[in-house]
């Protein structure tokens, strides 16, 4: 069945990086367009990034352009989001899901906190 | 950007009665390949969201069909037939016509 599948969440320090990855099974993952969401605790939900099926077009949330880069690997079924620059405020749940949000990962929790 | 505005916050709701909620956009959804990217979400404690519905009317695979989708250009709403407990649960709309996409603030129906 369709699954995705976040890693890479935990503790880092203000400033540090970190990198998130989704790993994708049970659909052409090639075939479609991906992003990444948050969820600060308690909070709603913000979108950060969209990337385009063959990685060519990306977008970004200002609240994290150019500190954060979202990439994907079509041949291992597997999307990435670099995330440097951390600060407190990016502190969430991180998912990923398809671009018309039909399937969504369990989430990886990243926590920025000295 | 779009602002999403989600209506009530907090829905009481009782048992196999009726439920709406609103969401209003601050431009229209339209897109120029004439659809209306307008998604209702569904968030049960604990779990990722799970998409109920999308482009205003269109129930995703397995979502039962108490619940419904109407609206057009602005302003939006999402209808439960007859709430059930498994309902309990915090809603979203959201805009996928434009970047950046936006969220409602959410609305959280209580029993």
């Amino acid at each position: 069945q369709v699954q995705l599948e976040e890693s890479g969440g935990g503790l880092v320090k203000p400033g540090g990086s970190l990198r998130l990855s989704c790993a994708a099974s049970g659909f052409n993952f090639r075939d479609f367009y991906m992003m990444w969401l948050r969820q600060a605790p308690g909070q709603g939900l913000e979108w950060i990034s969209y990337i385009s099926n063959v990685g060519t077009t990306k977008y970004y949330a200002d609240s994290v352009k150019g500190r954060f880069t979202i990439s994907r690997d079509n041949a291992e079924n597997s999307m990435s989001l670099q995330m440097d620059s951390l600060r407190v405020e990016d502190t969430a749940v991180y998912y990923c899901a398809t671009s018309g949000m039909s399937r969504w990962g369990q989430g990886t929790l990243v926590t920025v906190s000295s | 950007d779009i602002v999403m505005t989600q209506t009530p916050l907090s829905a009481p709701v009782t048992l196999g009665q009726p439920a709406s909620i609103s969401c209003r956009s601050t431009e229209s959804l339209l897109h120029t390949d004439g659809n209306t990217y307008l998604i209702w979400l569904q968030q049960r404690p604990g779990q990722p969201p799970r998409l109920l519905i999308y482009n205003i009317a269109n129930r995703f695979s397995g979502v039962p069909d108490r619940f419904s989708g109407s609206g057009a250009g602005t302003d939006f709403t999402l209808k439960i037939s007859r709430v059930e407990v498994e309902d309990v649960a915090v809603y979203y709309c959201a805009q996928a016509t434009q970047f950046p996409i936006t969220f409602g603030q959410g609305t959280r129906l209580e029993i």
